[in-house]
């Protein structure tokens, strides 16, 4: 069994497109989170929703709007895309309290916006 | 605030040979430090964590890491490679989130590159 998955593993689209990327975890985690890697695989956390409120967006563009409809769902959105956002988006899920808690991602989805 | 740097972003290495891939921190706070493993096309697996106690850490596939405090280093080692490990290797630093959860802070990665 996956215990982070996310769909799809790659999308191609144009500029100006909306795009949804899905996740969804089954360890039973309070906590899920999106993060970015660039071309230069730089990864940086993107948001972060602890029982489907969000905690944290780490000044990300009013274009990405993460949902989560249940503490087992984290999907982003994104609007009018941009050659910029071309990436590779990792969806990642943990317990709730303590630093030392192990963030287990997922696979990734490849978004390349042509 | 919290940093990580990897000071090598390539790092060669003929198979059966040790390896030793390096990681420096910054924290002001407690220190949590993780390694994870992304393989070509792949998400990140974790290889080890260090959270307190022993500074030497044992984690999957052979590699362990030693938590240096006077020196803020937490570097990567394996005494002998294979083809397989082949990958970027990515050193992490966790602070906890108010709110709940925890966030991680990677450095640059360092791709490790085994050949025959």
């Amino acid at each position: 069994d996956t215990a982070v998955s996310q769909t799809p593993k790659y999308l191609v689209t144009q500029m100006g497109n909306d795009k949804s990327i899905k996740c969804e975890q089954n360890l039973g985690h309070d906590t899920m989170y999106w993060y970015k890697q660039d071309s230069k695989k730089f990864l940086k956390i993107m948001f972060s929703y602890n029982n489907k409120e969000l905690i944290i967006n780490e000044t990300v563009p009013n274009r990405f709007s993460p949902k989560s409809p249940d503490k087992a769902h984290l999907n982003l959105h994104i609007n009018s895309l941009e050659l910029g956002d071309s990436a590779v988006y990792f969806c990642a899920s943990s317990q709730d309290r303590g630093s030392g808690n192990t963030i287990y991602f997922g696979e990734g989805s490849w978004l390349t916006v042509v | 605030a919290q940093s990580v740097t990897q000071l090598d972003s390539q790092v060669p290495v003929f198979e059966e040979a040790p390896v030793e891939l390096r990681c420096n921190y910054s924290s002001s706070v407690s220190v949590y430090l993780f390694w994870y493993v992304q393989y070509p096309n792949q998400g990140l697996q974790l290889l080890l964590k260090y959270l307190s106690g022993s500074t030497l850490v044992k984690g999957i596939n052979g590699f362990e890491a030693e938590f240096n405090k006077s020196q803020t280093s937490f570097h990567l080692r394996k005494p002998s490679v294979h083809i397989s490990d082949t990958a970027e290797y990515f050193c992490a630093v966790s602070s906890i989130l108010t709110g709940g959860g925890n966030k991680l802070t990677f450095g640059t990665g360092t791709q490790l590159k085994v050949e025959l």
